[in-house]
């Protein structure tokens, strides 16, 4: 199974951006990228997805290195409830295998 | 619109007890269903997954087992909990056309066992 690397935590301040980094370096050609993030004793949420090309959506932003190696995940201005795990994914042949995920924290 | 739903939302069972735990699609036909289990900490690992009835992928050996006696219902069991069975337990499902994989997760099953 392909892995993904993601720092294990940031923070962030209130109102202002945040990229996510993850590295994965041993992606295939038809792996999907896909972002969730998990709020405390709840399921995890389904942030975004891509394959090739930069996607937005109203969550976030999907930022995808031309060699498919690595991706950011861009939340242009943090709030309070945005504070989560965030794991970044790839879906290989449908399954998603989830890693250890960045810990996101939001100071006002 | 689609929903799904997971139950109990949490249980506490003896060591060597058995376990059913359910979940059930609404409002879709022939979805992949998966079986996750976050343990203390974080990462989800997959356990079972099925794309049809009587259809079920194991992603990791173990004391658990899954069924899916219609499209839309997915069971997970065991015959004898073990202590390391603890954990919180989430039900996922995912159109069976998409390529891209979108997964729609329930709200989560806490197990302690003692």
């Amino acid at each position: 199974d392909a892995k993904t690397t993601q720092p294990n935590s940031m923070e962030s301040n209130e109102e202002e951006p945040v990229h996510l980094p993850c590295n994965h370096s041993t992606i295939s050609g038809t792996d999907y990228i896909h972002w969730y993030r998990q709020l405390p004793s709840q399921g995890p949420e389904y942030v975004i997805h891509g394959l090739t090309s930069n996607v937005n959506n109203r969550m976030a932003s999907l930022a995808i290195a031309e060699d498919r190696k690595s991706s950011t995940l861009i939340l242009h201005r943090a709030t309070l409830r945005d504070a989560a795990v965030y794991y970044c994914i790839l879906n290989q042949g449908g399954k998603l295998i989830f890693g250890q995920g960045t810990e996101l924290s939001v100071k006002p | 619109s689609q929903t799904i739903h997971q139950w109990p939302a949490t249980l506490v069972q003896p060591v060597g007890s058995p376990l059913s735990l359910e979940c059930t699609v609404e409002g879709t036909s022939n979805p992949n269903l998966y079986w996750y289990r976050q343990a203390a900490g974080r990462g989800l690992q997959l356990l079972f997954y099925s794309v049809g009835i009587g259809q079920i992928s194991s992603e990791v050996p173990q004391n658990l087992s899954a069924s899916r006696p219609q499209d839309r219902q997915f069971i997970l069991s065991s015959k004898k909990l073990l202590l390391s069975d603890s954990g919180f337990y989430l039900c996922a499902w995912e159109t069976g056309t998409s390529a891209s994989g979108e997964l729609f997760f329930g709200e989560g099953s806490r197990l302690t066992v003692l």
